[in-house]
Protein backbone atom coordinates (compact mmCIF):
# COMPACT_ATOMS: atom_id res chain seq x y z
CA UNK A 1 0.00 0.00 0.00
CA UNK A 2 1.04 3.12 -1.28
CA UNK A 3 1.91 5.82 1.51
CA UNK A 4 0.87 10.03 1.92
CA UNK A 5 2.93 10.93 -1.37
CA UNK A 6 4.17 14.89 -1.24
CA UNK A 7 5.51 16.85 -3.91
CA UNK A 8 8.09 18.63 -4.53
CA UNK A 9 10.14 16.71 -1.79
CA UNK A 10 12.51 20.22 -2.09
CA UNK A 11 12.02 23.89 -3.26
CA UNK A 12 14.15 27.43 -3.28
CA UNK A 13 12.35 30.28 -3.81
CA UNK A 14 13.46 33.64 -3.61
CA UNK A 15 11.10 35.74 -0.95
CA UNK A 16 7.66 37.39 -2.31
CA UNK A 17 7.37 34.61 -4.90
CA UNK A 18 4.80 32.25 -4.59
CA UNK A 19 4.97 28.46 -3.61
CA UNK A 20 2.20 25.71 -3.53
CA UNK A 21 2.96 21.81 -2.23
CA UNK A 22 1.03 18.99 -3.12
CA UNK A 23 -0.33 16.33 -1.42
CA UNK A 24 -1.94 12.74 -1.97
CA UNK A 25 -3.08 10.69 0.79
CA UNK A 26 -3.28 7.32 1.43
CA UNK A 27 -6.48 5.68 -0.43
CA UNK A 28 -9.62 5.58 1.58
CA UNK A 29 -8.22 8.17 4.47
CA UNK A 30 -11.01 10.69 4.83
CA UNK A 31 -8.98 13.24 6.81
CA UNK A 32 -5.72 15.15 5.60
CA UNK A 33 -3.61 17.40 7.83
CA UNK A 34 -0.92 20.00 7.04
CA UNK A 35 1.31 20.68 9.84
CA UNK A 36 4.52 22.91 9.79
CA UNK A 37 7.69 21.78 11.31
CA UNK A 38 10.35 24.45 11.84
CA UNK A 39 14.08 23.38 12.71
CA UNK A 40 14.40 21.71 15.71
CA UNK A 41 10.78 21.90 16.55
CA UNK A 42 7.82 19.74 16.31
CA UNK A 43 5.20 19.81 14.16
CA UNK A 44 2.26 22.29 14.42
CA UNK A 45 -1.06 21.82 12.54
CA UNK A 46 -1.74 24.46 10.13
CA UNK A 47 -5.63 23.03 8.39
CA UNK A 48 -7.56 20.12 8.95
CA UNK A 49 -9.69 18.43 6.59
CA UNK A 50 -12.62 16.23 6.68
CA UNK A 51 -13.21 15.02 2.93
CA UNK A 52 -13.44 18.54 1.66
CA UNK A 53 -14.28 20.57 4.61
CA UNK A 54 -11.76 22.47 6.20
CA UNK A 55 -12.74 21.86 10.16
CA UNK A 56 -9.88 23.61 12.00
CA UNK A 57 -7.95 26.27 10.36
CA UNK A 58 -7.58 28.28 13.22
CA UNK A 59 -3.72 28.05 12.97
CA UNK A 60 -3.26 28.98 9.27
CA UNK A 61 -2.27 32.36 8.43
CA UNK A 62 -4.85 33.28 5.89
CA UNK A 63 -3.03 36.65 4.75
CA UNK A 64 -0.86 34.07 2.60
CA UNK A 65 -1.81 30.62 2.90
CA UNK A 66 -3.76 28.85 1.42
CA UNK A 67 -4.93 25.54 1.03
CA UNK A 68 -7.86 23.55 -0.73
CA UNK A 69 -8.49 19.71 -1.01
CA UNK A 70 -11.01 19.38 -3.88
CA UNK A 71 -13.02 15.91 -4.00
CA UNK A 72 -11.86 15.32 -0.61
CA UNK A 73 -8.96 13.12 -1.82
CA UNK A 74 -5.08 15.12 -3.23
CA UNK A 75 -4.60 18.77 -1.27
CA UNK A 76 -2.67 21.71 -2.33
CA UNK A 77 -1.06 24.21 0.36
CA UNK A 78 -0.02 27.51 -1.25
CA UNK A 79 1.91 30.54 0.43
CA UNK A 80 1.98 33.66 -1.99
CA UNK A 81 3.82 35.51 -1.17
CA UNK A 82 6.27 33.78 0.62
CA UNK A 83 8.75 35.42 3.43
CA UNK A 84 12.31 34.54 4.83
CA UNK A 85 10.51 32.75 8.27
CA UNK A 86 8.78 30.71 6.22
CA UNK A 87 11.34 28.59 5.29
CA UNK A 88 10.61 24.78 6.86
CA UNK A 89 9.59 21.70 6.34
CA UNK A 90 5.85 21.16 5.44
CA UNK A 91 4.42 18.32 6.00
CA UNK A 92 1.05 16.14 5.02
CA UNK A 93 -0.85 13.14 7.00
CA UNK A 94 -3.74 11.55 6.56
CA UNK A 95 -6.20 9.13 8.79
CA UNK A 96 -9.25 7.18 8.25
CA UNK A 97 -11.56 9.35 10.56
CA UNK A 98 -9.56 9.99 14.27
CA UNK A 99 -7.27 7.06 13.78
CA UNK A 100 -3.45 6.63 13.43
CA UNK A 101 -2.57 9.81 11.03
CA UNK A 102 0.08 8.82 8.79
CA UNK A 103 2.73 11.33 7.62
CA UNK A 104 4.15 11.58 4.27
CA UNK A 105 7.80 12.72 3.88
CA UNK A 106 7.60 16.56 3.63
CA UNK A 107 8.72 19.14 1.53
CA UNK A 108 11.89 21.24 2.72
CA UNK A 109 11.28 24.80 1.58
CA UNK A 110 14.00 27.60 1.49
CA UNK A 111 13.39 30.86 1.32
CA UNK A 112 16.59 33.26 0.08
CA UNK B 1 -3.83 24.57 26.29
CA UNK B 2 -2.51 21.35 25.58
CA UNK B 3 1.55 21.17 25.75
CA UNK B 4 4.44 18.61 25.40
CA UNK B 5 7.99 18.91 26.95
CA UNK B 6 10.87 16.76 26.04
CA UNK B 7 14.02 16.37 27.31
CA UNK B 8 16.74 17.81 25.02
CA UNK B 9 19.28 16.10 22.97
CA UNK B 10 20.80 15.24 21.75
CA UNK B 11 21.19 11.82 23.37
CA UNK B 12 24.15 10.16 22.99
CA UNK B 13 25.10 6.62 23.80
CA UNK B 14 26.60 3.33 23.20
CA UNK B 15 25.15 0.31 21.36
CA UNK B 16 23.50 -1.48 24.03
CA UNK B 17 22.86 0.92 26.02
CA UNK B 18 19.42 1.58 28.29
CA UNK B 19 17.69 4.62 26.78
CA UNK B 20 15.38 7.22 28.41
CA UNK B 21 13.78 9.97 27.03
CA UNK B 22 11.55 11.98 29.00
CA UNK B 23 7.99 13.78 28.38
CA UNK B 24 5.34 15.63 30.14
CA UNK B 25 2.49 17.03 29.30
CA UNK B 26 -0.49 19.29 30.21
CA UNK B 27 -3.38 18.78 28.99
CA UNK B 28 -7.68 19.49 29.90
CA UNK B 29 -9.07 15.82 30.24
CA UNK B 30 -7.90 12.72 29.52
CA UNK B 31 -5.72 12.89 26.12
CA UNK B 32 -4.36 9.94 24.35
CA UNK B 33 0.15 9.60 24.23
CA UNK B 34 1.79 8.71 21.50
CA UNK B 35 5.60 8.35 20.37
CA UNK B 36 6.49 9.21 17.17
CA UNK B 37 10.01 8.39 15.10
CA UNK B 38 11.33 10.14 12.22
CA UNK B 39 14.57 8.80 10.88
CA UNK B 40 16.75 11.37 8.30
CA UNK B 41 15.21 12.19 5.26
CA UNK B 42 11.50 10.66 6.01
CA UNK B 43 8.44 11.17 8.13
CA UNK B 44 7.15 10.61 11.02
CA UNK B 45 6.42 6.93 11.86
CA UNK B 46 4.25 6.66 15.18
CA UNK B 47 6.39 4.16 17.19
CA UNK B 48 3.94 3.59 19.83
CA UNK B 49 0.73 4.38 21.81
CA UNK B 50 -1.45 4.45 25.22
CA UNK B 51 -4.69 5.62 25.38
CA UNK B 52 -5.54 5.58 28.90
CA UNK B 53 -3.82 6.54 32.51
CA UNK B 54 -1.84 2.81 33.58
CA UNK B 55 -1.68 2.07 29.76
CA UNK B 56 1.52 0.82 28.76
CA UNK B 57 2.63 1.06 24.73
CA UNK B 58 4.92 -1.10 23.33
CA UNK B 59 6.84 -1.86 20.09
CA UNK B 60 10.38 -2.63 18.22
CA UNK B 61 11.76 -2.62 22.39
CA UNK B 62 10.27 0.49 23.47
CA UNK B 63 8.33 1.00 25.90
CA UNK B 64 6.40 4.21 27.79
CA UNK B 65 3.62 4.00 30.36
CA UNK B 66 1.10 6.66 30.76
CA UNK B 67 1.55 8.05 34.09
CA UNK B 68 -1.28 10.56 35.02
CA UNK B 69 -0.30 11.59 38.21
CA UNK B 70 2.57 12.78 36.96
CA UNK B 71 1.62 13.68 34.02
CA UNK B 72 4.34 11.70 31.89
CA UNK B 73 5.34 9.31 29.30
CA UNK B 74 8.75 8.60 29.24
CA UNK B 75 10.22 6.38 26.28
CA UNK B 76 12.66 3.73 27.27
CA UNK B 77 14.71 0.61 25.46
CA UNK B 78 16.72 -2.01 27.42
CA UNK B 79 19.35 -2.35 24.84
CA UNK B 80 19.53 0.44 21.69
CA UNK B 81 20.72 -0.28 18.04
CA UNK B 82 22.91 1.68 15.89
CA UNK B 83 19.62 1.32 13.67
CA UNK B 84 17.36 3.37 16.32
CA UNK B 85 19.48 6.93 15.95
CA UNK B 86 16.60 9.13 14.82
CA UNK B 87 14.43 11.89 16.04
CA UNK B 88 11.79 10.80 18.78
CA UNK B 89 8.83 13.07 19.27
CA UNK B 90 6.09 12.52 22.33
CA UNK B 91 2.74 13.56 21.55
CA UNK B 92 -0.46 14.00 22.56
CA UNK B 93 -3.99 14.43 21.43
CA UNK B 94 -7.18 15.11 23.42
CA UNK B 95 -10.69 15.80 21.96
CA UNK B 96 -10.08 15.75 18.35
CA UNK B 97 -7.49 14.22 16.52
CA UNK B 98 -5.11 16.75 16.45
CA UNK B 99 -1.79 16.45 17.69
CA UNK B 100 0.20 18.38 19.88
CA UNK B 101 4.12 17.22 19.73
CA UNK B 102 6.90 18.28 21.65
CA UNK B 103 10.32 19.46 20.01
CA UNK B 104 12.11 16.08 19.78
CA UNK B 105 14.75 14.90 20.83
CA UNK B 106 17.87 13.33 18.46
CA UNK B 107 19.41 9.94 19.60
CA UNK B 108 22.73 9.06 18.25
CA UNK B 109 23.65 5.42 18.76
CA UNK B 110 27.86 5.03 18.35
CA UNK B 111 28.76 1.30 17.79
Amino acid sequence: EAGVVQSPRYKIIEKKQPVAFWCNPISGHNTLYWYLQNLGQGPELLIRYENEEAVDDSQLPKDRFSAERLKGVDSTLKIQPAELGDSAVYLCASSLDTNEQFFGPGTRLTVL
Amino acid sequence: GNSVTQMEGPVTLSEEAFLTINCTYTATGYPSLFWYVQYPGEGLQLLLKATKADDKGSNKGFEATYRKETTSFHLEKGSVQVSDSAVYFCALSSGYSTLTFGKGTMLLVSP
